[in-house]
């Protein structure tokens, strides 16, 4: 089974400042997704990427930026905070040709 | 774009009645793949269910839905509730060549004793 971690669990910050929400999976998928997850809203998509250097802009992408880095790793970056942003957010990723995403554990982020 | 309607929000029942979770997508490819997404207190959502055949009955851990093209629907059912299985659940569609997967907004499943 995929192993997906992520890191910090949880973050608080102020309003205007930088944060970066890391994703590390370990049996090399090749998408990976970040999502947030707000009451009635369900599991939005902010960006996603299908390799290294990819990215792609889900359905929520404003004020956030993304990078995939390796195979592994993708981050998400929030540069200016806003309490518009407190949210539980999750990295996912699955694998070419089979749609089950499987989820991290979620970063819980407070802006403040 | 394609869309998921998870029609109930919350839904809370008595341990041992019967539990049904109403899906409907759209989407204008003819070959969707669905999903039941559970997700408990304080976990990240896993894989309960998916399908992509028409008409065809999937079952998991006593949960059970089949994929209606007809009726654009995948509804998420089970005989007789836990109180395990009080929960998040989210549908959620797919269709082949699209990176994207499409989640309703969940329903939420309290049992009562």
């Amino acid at each position: 089974e995929a192993a997906v971690t992520q890191s910090p669990r949880n973050k608080v910050t102020v309003t205007g400042g930088n944060v970066t929400l890391s994703c590390r999976q370990t049996n090399s998928h090749n998408y990976m997704y970040w999502y947030r997850q707000d009451t009635g809203h369900g599991l939005r998509l902010i960006h996603y990427s299908y390799g290294a250097g990819n990215l792609q802009i889900g359905d929520v992408p404003d004020g956030y930026k993304a990078t995939r880095t390796t195979q592994e790793d993708f981050f998400l970056l929030l540069e200016l905070a806003s309490p518009s942003q407190t949210s539980l957010y999750f990295c996912a990723s699955r694998d070419w040709g089979d749609a089950e995403q499987f989820f991290g554990p979620g970063t819980r982020l407070t802006v403040l | 774009g394609d869309s998921v309607t998870q029609t109930e929000g919350l839904v809370t029942l008595t341990e041992g009645l019967p539990v049904m979770l109403n899906c409907t997508y759209q989407t204008i490819y003819s070959n969707p793949f669905l999903f039941w997404y559970v997700q408990h207190l304080n976990e990240s959502p896993r894989l309960l269910l998916k399908s992509f055949t028409d008409n065809k009955r999937t079952e998991h851990q006593g949960f059970h839905a089949t994929l209606h093209k007809s009726s654009s629907s995948f509804h998420l059912q089970k005989s007789s509730a836990q109180l395990s299985d009080s929960a998040l659940y989210y549908c959620a569609l797919s269709v082949y060549g699209n990176e994207k997967i499409t989640f309703g907004a969940g329903t939420k499943l309290t049992i009562k004793p």
